[in-house]
């Protein structure tokens, strides 16, 4: 069965550096999702991409994160300049564009700020 | 907006016990979609179940069963003979699915964390 794949599984940080997170959606699906998870907290939704473009974000997407498709197949988070509180696991999900289907989640990044 | 809430922030139960995990949201949306995901200690997110606003039918899916109540806004999901690989972070989700202004994110409780013990 296809599957969302993430890279890095860990990534540890300095603070203030850049980092890109690394996902490839399934092949036929149009919609792509970043949510984050601090530990221990519920999964927080980050932004959505459809067409090329962000669709939704949320208040918790400021000027420091960006995404992109960059070809026909991956899908990047960048934090440019990263935070101590920007310590979470990230997920990148996506879905083929219809309601009665489930989003498809990757195994997420945990990223590390030190 | 939509909101989730999950009462029960731990639930500690012994293996063959039957355990229900409770869920109620809130969203102004006539049609929306709930769904069931486990986070296991691995971390992964795996889907569940999912249940359409305008199906009001439970069903039984192996062990796992479902009782959705628009009049309460519920949105429960029940266990049955629990198993110790059952021991994980349980998170109910809502979505209004897609068209117009909406693009399919999930919004999440805040999850249940289910310890099924030997």
């Amino acid at each position: 069965e296809p599957e969302v794949t993430q890279t890095p599984s860990h990534q540890v940080t300095q603070m203030g550096q850049e980092v890109i997170l690394r996902c490839v959606p399934i092949s036929n699906h149009l919609y792509f999702y970043w949510y984050r998870q601090i530990l221990g907290q519920k999964v927080e939704f980050l932004v959505s991409f459809y067409n090329n473009e962000i669709s939704e974000k949320s208040e918790i997407f400021d000027d420091q994160f960006s995404v992109e498709r960059p070809d026909g197949s991956n899908f990047t988070l960048k934090i440019r300049s990263t935070k101590l509180e920007d310590s979470a696991m990230y997920f990148c999900a996506s879905n083929v564009g219809n309601s009665n289907q489930p989003q498809h989640f990757g195994d997420g990044t945990r990223l590390s700020i030190l | 907006a939509q909101k989730v809430t999950q009462a029960q922030t731990e639930i500690s139960v012994v293996e063959k016990e039957d355990v229900t995990l409770d869920c109620v949201y809130e969203t102004r949306d006539t049609t929306y979609y709930l769904f069931w995901y486990k986070q296991p200690p691995s971390g992964e997110l795996v889907f569940l179940i999912r249940r359409n606003s305008f199906d009001e039918q439970n069903e039984i899916s192996g062990r796992y069963s479902w009782n959705f109540q628009k009049s309460t806004s519920s949105f429960n999901f029940t266990i049955t003979a629990s198993q110790v690989v059952d021991s994980a972070v349980y998170f109910c989700a809502l979505s209004v699915g897609f068209g117009g202004t909406s693009y399919g994110k999930l919004t999440f409780g805040q999850g249940t964390i289910l310890t099924v013990h030997p």
